[in-house]
């Protein structure tokens, strides 16, 4: 089964500044999709960014970019310019490509703060 | 797009009580499935539908537990017999099939369970 660690349960950054959230996962497989998930206080969960391992390319999405290193398995989202809204849970989750198998698999979250 | 929709937003029940939650996807979204999330943890598949048909169940889901999608729209999940064990987050998300990582799973709010 496909296990993803998040080993950061707590991270702070301040605002304006950057910081980097560290996921890592094992899998067997060699096409597989990648997520960051933002879980805001009493609030549901929102993609943030995706990658699709096949890509070399990383993702961007404005503030938000990963580093995807597909020999170590190491996925990490850095964000660039903290904002107060960018407080929140971050999960890192990984989906096979296989037919049929859809579900996530998602790591333990990092908390990020971020100070004034 | 109203976004997907759960309810109740909280349920306080005692134990051996039978509970039932419910999810409204996102219209036009053929996929649903349910995620369980305990305090601390990232959320865990429990279940997969795709339009009425249930096509996938995680061993999480023991045989206290049954979920429906009658006519492919909304969905229940029934916990019957609740122990304090069940006490926890329970997620629903809807996606449009799609090729690869351009289906995006889309979360609900979820409905905390708290057993008494």
């Amino acid at each position: 089964a496909q296990t993803v660690t998040q080993s950061q349960p707590e991270m702070s950054v301040q605002e304006a500044e950057t910081v980097t959230l560290s996921c890592t996962y094992d899998t067997s497989e060699s096409d597989y999709y990648l997520f960051w998930y933002k879980q805001p206080p009493s609030r549901q969960m929102i993609l943030v960014i995706r990658q699709e391992a096949y890509k070399q390319q990383n993702a961007t999405e404005n503030r938000f970019s990963v580093n995807f290193q597909k020999a170590a398995k190491s996925f990490s989202l850095k964000i660039s310019d903290s904002q107060l809204g960018d407080a929140a849970m971050y999960f890192c989750a990984y989906r096979s490509a296989r037919g049929g198998a859809n579900n996530l698999f998602f790591g333990t979250g990092t908390r990020l703060t971020v100070i004034p | 797009d109203t976004g997907v929709s759960q309810n109740p937003r909280h349920k306080i029940t005692k134990r051996g009580q039978n509970v039932t939650f419910r999810c409204d996807p996102i219209s036009e979204h053929n996929r649903l499935y349910w995620y369980r999330q305990t305090l601390g943890q990232g959320p865990e598949f429990l279940t997969y539908f795709q339009n009425e048909a249930q096509l996938e169940k995680s061993r999480l889901l023991s045989d206290r537990f049954s979920a429906e999608r009658p006519k492919g729209s909304f969905s229940t999940l029934e916990i019957q017999r609740t122990e304090q064990g069940d006490s926890a987050m329970y997620l629903c998300a809807s996606s449009r099939r799609g090729q690869g990582v351009s289906e995006t799973q889309y979360f609900g709010p979820g409905t905390r369970l708290l057993v008494l």
